[in-house]
């Protein structure tokens, strides 16, 4: 069985400065771990993922995500906030084996003030 | 490469009538899915489909809903009759066969709305 925990429904950051969105998982198996980005009016993109190798994993406009066995996390980073940055996050996971079914967390919606 | 295509991309229309969304995954992807997202309830998942054949239709709420894939390059959500609660903005996703890492590939959403 697996599940997703995203800390925060609504985070809200000045433009410029850090953004953490967090995520906290639990799988059976070793999981896969993925962030997507929904902007509005759009479907889901993939930002970024998690499969073997180098925990920390670097995705598309500047995001990055660590994944740390230990504390079950893998959390969303940017150092520097964009007002493009605005939109709604979604921390999901797969097990490793046959299946391999995603399961999303409840989002989180990123606010970026100027 | 063309991504997942969903039509119509909006759709409004009246209680008790038929809605149809249609969807046309990845070509050379081998499961499809079909998600429903609100405010509410946020990013449910209805249906999937593994070569064609549906495997998990427990999402679906009632039996106003049904799904087909009749081919491996086209698949259709139908609604019959519609009522208000159904609106919401429905997804069509695909994913490559062989296992691999599970992920997803989205459409852009039907966005329904029903008056």
């Amino acid at each position: 069985a697996q599940s997703v925990t995203q800390l925060g429904s609504h985070v809200s950051v000045s433009e410029g400065a850090l953004v953490l969105l967090r995520c906290n998982y639990s799988s059976s198996v070793p999981p896969y771990l993925f962030w997507y980005v929904q902007y509005p009016n759009q479907g889901l993109q993939l930002l970024l993922k998690y499969t073997t190798g180098a925990t920390l994993v670097k995705g598309i406009n500047g995001f990055e995500a660590e994944f740390k066995k230990s504390e079950t996390s893998f959390h969303l980073t940017k150092p520097s906030a964009h007002m493009s940055d605005a939109a709604e996050y979604f921390c999901a996971v797969s097990g490793q084996g046959a299946g391999n079914m995603l399961t999303f967390g409840g989002g989180t919606r990123l606010m970026v003030k100027p | 490469d063309a991504g997942v295509i969903q039509s119509p991309r909006h759709e409004v229309t009246e209680m008790g009538q038929e809605v149809t969304l249609r969807c046309k995954p990845i070509s050379g992807h081998n499961s499809l899915f079909w998600y429903r997202q609100t405010m509410m309830r946020g990013l449910e998942l209805l249906i999937y489909f593994n070569n064609n054949v549906p495997i998990d239709d427990s999402g679906m709420p009632e039996d106003r809903f049904s799904a087909k894939m009749p081919n491996a390059s086209f698949s259709t959500l139908k609604i019959q009759p519609s009522e208000p609660r159904d609106s919401a903005v429905y997804f069509c996703a695909s994913r490559g066969g062989g296992g691999g890492t599970g992920e997803l590939f989205f459409g852009e959403g039907s966005r329904l709305t029903v008056l």
